[in-house]
């Protein structure tokens, strides 16, 4: 059984450009989560997402990140125009059911703006 | 709102000794409590975890830990390391409205001395 995929796993982009993080969850799981991992801080909540549903978004930014998982393919985290300050490590994680669930954790897509 | 704090940031220790890694949430309704473990360059796997039950929680590679409501924490133990156990680890907190979103602390950085 597979386990969560996310790629690409490195990504460089020009300031302006856009990111396209793409995740595949654990055969069997429902439910996608992503987190972002900054410089110094720890690993930050941004949304969760079940099949065509947005559940919780409290912790993206307002503008330019969105995120969808669609009834069919990965889960794809978009970032439009971005900057250096979005330079992170974005995690993705699937769970089977929704909390307590254990999350289990992609090796993560590193983002570096230029 | 939730929030968890570790109060280490780095912890060095000898192989061969016991550790423990702190860890104190801050909640007003019931919580889950997880601990995780990231390797250089890796996503987060699963130590172990506290739903209910038994405040003593064994986990992989010989950690345990131990829920204290009364002092709210779930400081993670090991009696014996090893070098391969150098890592940063993380404590997370989901429960009540959070539906599943795990909400970590700052990480502590675990380093194994021979």
């Amino acid at each position: 059984n597979a386990g969560v995929m996310q790629n690409p796993r490195h990504l460089v982009r020009r300031r302006g450009q856009e990111a396209r993080l793409r995740c595949s969850p654990m055969k069997g799981h429902s439910h996608v989560y992503w987190y972002r991992q900054l410089p110094e801080e720890g690993l930050k909540f941004m949304v969760y997402l079940q099949k065509e549903n947005i559940i919780d978004e409290s912790g993206m930014p307002k503008e330019r990140f969105s995120a969808e998982f669609p009834k069919e393919g990965p889960s794809i985290l978009r970032i439009q125009q971005v900057v250096r300050g979005d330079s992170a490590a974005y995690f993705c994680a699937s769970s089977e059911g929704q909390d307590p669930y254990e999350q289990y954790f992609g090796p993560g897509t590193r983002l570096t703006v230029t | 709102a939730q929030s968890v704090t570790q109060l280490d940031s780095q912890v060095p220790v000898f192989e061969e000794a016991p550790v423990e890694l702190r860890c104190n949430y801050s909640s007003s309704v019931s919580v889950y409590l997880f601990w995780y473990v990231q390797y250089p360059n890796q996503g987060l796997q699963l130590l172990l975890k506290y739903l209910s039950g038994s405040t003593l929680v064994k986990g992989i590679n010989g950690f345990e830990a131990e829920f204290n409501k009364s002092q709210t924490s779930f400081h993670l133990r090991k009696p014996s390391v090893h070098i391969s156990d150098t890592a940063e680890y993380f404590c997370a907190v989901s429960g009540g409205t959070s539906y599943g979103k795990l909400t970590f602390g700052q990480g502590t950085i675990l380093t194994v001395h021979p």
